[in-house]
């Protein structure tokens, strides 16, 4: 069925670090593809998206590039800070359907 | 500010208790969602409602009620809930494509901040 992976946390890092956070999917259909952001005590917000094959999301110096031929969508920001810290998921849609599926979450924690 | 809001943003209730949880949006979308976010899972979708009506209803248990009187206003009514319902229970709203017979394109959805949930 379909399905979204991501890797476990928490992700740790020095400030100015390079993030990576992996996600892979499994979908029939026509999927598009979203990281979410969850800071403390708050609701999901949308990070970025990609609609379909190769094109590029990005946000906030957050970017991530939808690859049909390895089904992944990894996100990656060149120099985290402080303020990165927070919960990140990777979900996709299924066009034609409700189906909206979410990955388990990762946590980053960022280091002054 | 996301343009959804939800009360309370923390409840206590008895296994015995009947309580609901509000969600209301300002975005003016048609379509609401609940999800329950528990610690190390998925988030679990529990209920779509399209232009008030309920769309989907991921097999949840029917002591979780929910109700969709108009397209701003989401409610889920809880009753004889057990110790394994805590969490968090997250409303949602989008804007989705539809034709008169299913939904085309489900797009960005827009979270609340969430109602914590604890069932003694």
């Amino acid at each position: 069925g379909d399905s979204v992976t991501q890797m476990e946390g928490p992700v740790t890092l020095s400030e100015e670090a390079f993030l990576t956070i992996n996600c892979t999917y499994t979908a029939t259909g026509y999927p598009s593809l979203f990281w979410y952001v969850q800071y403390p005590g708050e609701g999901l917000q949308l990070l970025l998206k990609a609609t379909k094959a190769d094109d590029k999301g990005s946000n906030k110096g957050f970017e991530a590039t939808y690859r049909k031929e390895t089904t992944s969508f990894h996100l990656e920001k060149g120099s985290v800070q402080v303020s990165d810290s927070a919960v990140y998921f990777c979900a996709l849609s299924i066009s034609g359907t409700y189906k909206y599926i979410f990955g388990t979450g990762t946590r980053l924690k960022v280091l002054a | 500010e996301t343009g959804v809001t939800q009360t309370p943003r923390h409840l206590v209730m008895g296994m015995t208790n009947k309580k609901s949880l509000k969600c209301e949006q300002h975005l003016g979308h048609n379509a609401m969602y609940w999800y329950k976010q528990s610690a190390k899972k998925p988030l679990e979708l529990m209920f779509v409602y399209n232009f008030k009506e309920q769309t989907e209803n991921n097999s949840v248990p029917s002591r979780f009620s929910p109700e969709c009187p108009n397209s701003s206003h989401l409610f889920l009514h809880l009753h004889t809930l057990q110790p394994e319902d805590s969490a968090l229970y997250l409303c949602a709203s989008s804007q989705d494509l539809t034709s008169e017979i299913w939904v085309l394109h489900t797009d960005t959805q827009y979270f609340g901040p969430g109602t914590r949930l604890t069932v003694l």
